[in-house]
This record gives C-alpha cells, structure tokens and sequence, in this order.
C-alpha cells in the first residue's frame, strides 16, 4: 500500500512569489492535515480537511490556503512568500473511526530566497 | 507557542541502555501520541495512549500517562543505532490537531 504522498521534495521560491503543495493520503482515509516544522521546532498545525470540508485553522495568516478534492487528495498554496515561510510542510492524514493517529508523508522542503 | 515540552532536549547514550524521554502538556487531552523523525524527513507514528490509560506498550516502546500531572513518558528499552533520531510528542484536544512539542534529539551509540 502507498503512503502518504507528497510532492515536490523540494522546492526553491523568491519572496513574493505564490506556491502549491501537494499531497495523496493514503487510499481510504477522508482526513487530511497540514503542519509547518521550521528547522529545529515541533511542527506546528495549519489546516484538517475532511470530506472536502475545512475542519480547523491554525494560527496562520491569510496567505496560507488549502483545500481538498473528490478524491481526498488536497493542496496546500501559499500566497506572497516570505523567508520566514522556509520550513517542511507536512502532509498527514488518517480514519476519523477506528482511529489510531496519523500517517504523515515525507515532506517538502521549502526554501524562500 | 508549543503546549508539549519535551525533557530533555537532547540524550546520548551507548547501545543497549535504556532511554527515557519525558513530555508535559498544558490542557486537557483526548490523547497523546509519540512520534519519530529521522534526519528532518516525515514523522513515524509511534505509539498513541488515550486519556483514560495510564500505560501502553508496543515492542520495546513503553509510553506513560499521567493527566494529574499533564505529563508522558516514553521508554525505549535495549535501544539500537538506528533509534538515533527526533522523537515528539504531540497531544490531541478536540478539533483533531495535533499540538507537538519541541522535540528530543536521542543519539544511540554503537
């Protein structure tokens, strides 16, 4: 069975710039979550989509949107970066029942120039 | 800012010791689960304790819960090079997130 996916690995933006994330959970799970882990840190929550439907925010700013099609897969786009928007994004999805926490993908690298 | 706070920051120690890593949350939870990162890539999901156990064991992983003290332990028993890595704890409250903690570095030597 494939993990969850996430693409690209890496990833080279100027600030101002827009960028789009992507990742596939793994087939049959409807939940999909995204988090940002600056280098050092925990990761830190952004956005849980289920069944298409926005479920929780963090405490980030407007620049950052998501969303999540038919098929359970979601993107995650950023709006005018900033050197500060350089971290992991983290992709992590899993069953509302007969739940036993999250599976995350590998990442992606990001780094603002 | 972080809710979990992982103790100690960083562990080194020699193959086949035991290693103890502690986590303190700071409001009540649905559960708390304990995760491993190798080198800055994904999170692995170690092991998940619901908020009416006290105690969960999984291989060599024994995880702690103790709500009176809003604090976790995870002990790794007979530990291995390649259990060299970050390992989080991440407590889970309503709405389905998870609030990590700043994470301990282990550092299992041959």
């Amino acid at each position: 069975d494939a993990g969850v996916t996430q693409s690209p690995t890496h990833l080279i933006k100027t600030r101002g710039q827009h960028v789009t994330l992507r990742c596939s959970p793994i087939s049959g799970h409807k939940s999909v979550s995204w988090y940002q882990q600056v280098l050092g840190q925990g990761p830190q929550f952004i956005f849980q989509y289920y069944e298409k439907e926005e479920r929780g925010r963090g405490n980030f700013p407007d620049r950052f949107s998501a969303r999540q099609f038919p098929n359970y897969s979601s993107e995650l786009n950023v709006n005018a970066l900033l050197l500060g928007d350089s971290a992991l994004y983290l992709c992590a999805s899993s069953l509302l029942d007969r739940y036993d926490g999250y599976t995350f993908g590998s990442g992606t690298r990001l780094t603002v120039v | 800012s972080q809710q979990g706070e992982e103790d100690p920051q960083a562990l080194s120690i020699q193959e086949g010791e035991n290693a103890t890593m502690n986590c303190s949350y700071k409001t009540s939870i649905n559960n708390l689960q304990w995760y491993r990162q190798n080198s800055g890539r994904g999170l692995v999901h170690l092991i998940l304790i619901r908020s009416n156990e006290r105690e969960k064991h999984s291989g060599r992983l024994r995880v702690t819960l103790d709500t009176s003290k809003k604090s976790s332990s995870l002990l790794i028993t007979a530990s291995r090079a390649a259990d060299t890595a970050s390992y989080f704890c991440a407590d889970e409250t309503s709405g389905s997130r998870l609030t990590f903690g700043e994470g301990t570095q282990l550092t299992v030597n041959p």
